[in-house]
C-alpha cells in the first residue's frame, strides 16, 4: 500500500531558524503539490510540481518560502528565516494530474516560538 | 482565482439520520470536484469525486450531486454512522489546473 511519506512529523523552533520539510511522493505519481492547514485558513495551496517542474507557487510568501524537488522522489519545503505565524501543519499530497486523486502524507506540524 | 465556500461550517446529525454539506464556487471553468474527509489528526483522504460532464454520483452510503448552472455541489451521507465524524472538504479546479480547497465542515455524528 503506497503512501506518501513526510520527515519531520513534528518541529519545534524559534523564530528565525530555518525549517526543512522533506516529502516522498509515491513512485509513479508526477504532480506534487504543498499544502498549509491553519484553524482560520483551511487548507491552502502553496506550491506545485508537475514531472519535477514548478507550475505555481503563488500562494507561497517568496521572501521566505522555496520549495524544490532535487529528483523524482524528493520534494523539499524551506522556510528561512521562520516566524511564529509559519506555524501550522504542512501537507505534501502526490498524485496523477490535477483532475484524479490527490495522495497526502501525513503532515508536518510546525511550531515556531 | 477559483473561490469555494462551504456550508454549514460545523453539522451535528443524529446516527441514522442523512447529513447534507452544501459548497459553492465561482469559476465556471471549474471540472472537476472532489470531496476529501480528514479525521482528527489525520491526512485528508479523498471519498469521492465528480466532473462536471456528470450531475450526481453514489458510492455505498455517499453521493455527491453537482449544479453548474448554479455553481453548486453537495455532499450526501446517509445512515450516518459515528465514523463518520470528521471534518469533509470540498474544492474544485479552477482554470489554472489548481485544486482550491473549501475551509471544511466539522460533522458530528451524536450516537
Amino acid at each position: 500500500d503506497a503512501r506518501v511519506t513526510q520527515t519531520p512529523r513534528d518541529k519545534v523552533t524559534e523564530m528565525g531558524q530555518e525549517v526543512t520539510m522533506r516529502c516522498q511522493p509515491i513512485l509513479g505519481h508526477n504532480t506534487v503539490f504543498w499544502y498549509r492547514q491553519t484553524m482560520m485558513q483551511g487548507l491552502e495551496l502553496l506550491a506545485y510540481f508537475r514531472n519535477r517542474a514548478p507550475l505555481d507557487d503563488s500562494g507561497m510568501p517568496k521572501d521566505r518560502f522555496s520549495a524544490e524537488m532535487p529528483d523524482a522522489t524528493l520534494a523539499t519545503l524551506k522556510i528561512q528565516p521562520s516566524e511564529p505565524r509559519d506555524s501550522a501543519v504542512y501537507f505534501c499530497a502526490s498524485g496523477l494530474g490535477v483532475y484524479n486523486e490527490q495522495f497526502f502524507g501525513p503532515g508536518t506540524r510546525l511550531t515556531v516560538l | 482565482g477559483e473561490n469555494v465556500e462551504q456550508h454549514p461550517s460545523t453539522l451535528s446529525v443524529q446516527e441514522g439520520d442523512s447529513a447534507v454539506i452544501k459548497c459553492t464556487y465561482s469559476d465556471s471553468a471549474s471540472n472537476y470536484f472532489p470531496w476529501y474527509k480528514q479525521e482528527l489528526g489525520k491526512r485528508p483522504q479523498l471519498i469521492i469525486d465528480i466532473r462536471s460532464n456528470v450531475g450526481e454520483k453514489k458510492d455505498q452510503r455517499i453521493a455527491v450531486t453537482l449544479n453548474k448552472t448554479a455553481k453548486h455541489f453537495s455532499l450526501h451521507i446517509t445512515e450516518t454512522q459515528p465514523e463518520d465524524s470528521a471534518v469533509y472538504f470540498c474544492a474544485a479546479s479552477n482554470r489554472d489546473n489548481r485544486l482550491a480547497f473549501g475551509k471544511g465542515n466539522q460533522v458530528v455524528v451524536i450516537p
